[in-house]
């Protein structure tokens, strides 16, 4: 079964600097894709960016990329010039058949002013 | 566009009676939907898959008889939680898929059994 793996249960950062998230993953697979989403307090699940295995390119939405190690199976996130508003609940997630989401633990992101 | 709506937000039930949750896709067609649960300070847990016109196929270890699950059209599926008891007390989260890659969640449902 596939596995998702976040060993970061909290991290924080200044505003406007850059946090990594980290995130593993165990499958078999060679075709899948994978999700960062982000769970703010209203609890509300927003995806914030996502991968396709069979890319080499590493993912960007504006100011969050990813960096893809398919190898390693790898997955983190990088927030550049970190906002407020980026304060929430992080999870990483893999695809599975159907559709199905496996979820990491979640990391909690807090910026300091 | 894509906005996937819940109802009702909270309900408190006490305990031996059943409860429903709504989950809604509002402005677009979902051939499937997702059932998750979040405890606190915790991960989500895909509960099972609902397939509109078919049965749900639930997760190993999610009774299924007490987590009725009914996709009756293609904009909405049904969560009755049966016989609920205080260890049911969760948030449910719901996510619905129009085709093959994008997944749009609902703000999710607290439930509170006394």
């Amino acid at each position: 079964a596939q596995t998702v793996t976040q060993s970061q249960p909290e991290m924080s950062v200044q505003e406007a600097e850059t946090v990594t998230l980290s995130c593993t993953y165990d499958t078999s697979e060679s075709d899948y894709y994978l999700f960062w989403y982000k769970q703010p307090p209203s609890r509300q699940m927003i995806l914030v960016i996502r991968q396709e295995a069979y890319k080499q390119q590493n993912a960007t939405e504006n100011r969050f990329s990813v960096n893809f190690q398919k190898a390693a199976k790898s997955f983190s996130l990088k927030i550049s010039d970190s906002q407020l508003g980026d304060a929430a609940m992080y999870f990483c997630a893999y695809r599975r058949e159907a559709q199905k989401l496996v979820f990491g633990q979640g990391t909690r992101l807090t910026i300091n002013p | 566009g894509a906005v996937v709506s819940q109802h009702p937000s909270r309900v408190i039930c006490k305990s031996g009676t059943s409860v429903k949750i709504e989950c809604r896709s509002l402005d677009f067609q979902a051939t499937t939907m997702f059932w998750y649960r979040q405890f606190p300070k915790q991960s989500l847990m895909l509960m099972a898959t609902s397939n509109e016109g078919s049965k749900a196929t639930y997760e190993q270890g999610v009774e299924k008889d007490k987590f009725l699950i009914n996709h009756a059209s293609l904009t909405l599926s049904t969560l009755t939680v049966t016989s609920a008891h205080p260890e049911d007390s969760s948030f449910y989260i719901c996510s619905a898929s129009p085709g093959p890659y994008e997944q749009y969640f609902g703000p999710g449902t607290r439930l509170t059994v006394t």
